[in-house]
């Protein structure tokens, strides 16, 4: 099955400074990958996804890339704000009927 | 609009008594997901519903779990006997569609504790 491996597991940054998650999957029938901020006591919530027969997403401050053939893919956060301090998931669909398979997390705190 | 919701929101139970959870999907939404997550982890599967078909219980870890969504709405996930390593979050989520490609949005939550 799919497994979904995600970099690094906690990340630290300064107010206005770029952030970088990396997550790489196994499975090379995967089709689409959502992103997940999840705060204290919530539930994930879908923040950018990208679909397989695209190389790059972007929504303002927020973007992500996919590379098909190395099998990873990356969440970019640019002029970071405190209010982007949560637990971020990436995740990676194979089957028909959309089974998500997630990373194990990356706590990002941001210090302003 | 109403997004999904989850009841009750944490539930305290005694090892060895039954509990059962609460899903209320985003109306419309043709898939239900339960997922599972353990402190400090990820989300892990545990079943899929299309409708009122439960297609994919694979995730279940053990036969005290049991899922349904009699009339293709509201589900109910349900643990008999609870466990100590039963203790988690257990999370809903719906999608518009029976595809891979569509987004599925999460509730809150359920946190669960076995004592």
């Amino acid at each position: 099955g799919e497994n979904v491996e995600q970099h690094p597991s906690t990340l630290s940054v300064q107010e206005g400074d770029s952030a970088v998650i990396k997550c790489t999957y196994s499975d090379s029938a995967s089709n689409y990958f959502p992103w997940y901020k999840q705060e204290l006591g919530k539930g994930p919530q879908l923040i950018i996804d990208i679909r397989s027969n695209v190389g790059e997403k972007k929504d303002q401050r927020i973007a992500v890339t996919l590379n098909k053939t190395a099998k990873h893919f990356s969440l970019h956060i640019t002029e970071t704000q405190p209010e982007d301090s949560a637990v971020y998931f990436c995740a990676a669909s194979t089957d028909s009927w959309g089974k998500l398979q997630f990373g194990a997390g990356t706590q990002v705190v941001v210090t302003p | 609009g109403a997004g999904v919701s989850q009841s009750p929101r944490y539930k305290v139970a005694k090892r060895g008594q039954d509990v059962a959870l609460r899903c209320d999907p985003i109306s419309g939404h043709v898939s239900l997901f339960w997922y599972q997550q353990a402190l400090g982890q990820g989300p892990e599967f545990l079943t899929y519903f299309q409708n009122e078909a439960q297609l994919d219980k694979s995730g279940l870890p053990s036969d005290r779990f049991f899922a349904e969504r009699p009339e293709g709405s509201v589900s109910t996930l349900k643990i008999q006997r609870t466990q100590q390593e039963d203790s988690a979050v257990y999370l809903c989520a719906s999608s518009p569609r029976d595809s891979s490609l569509y987004e599925q949005y999460f509730g809150p939550g359920t946190r669960l504790t076995v004592t």
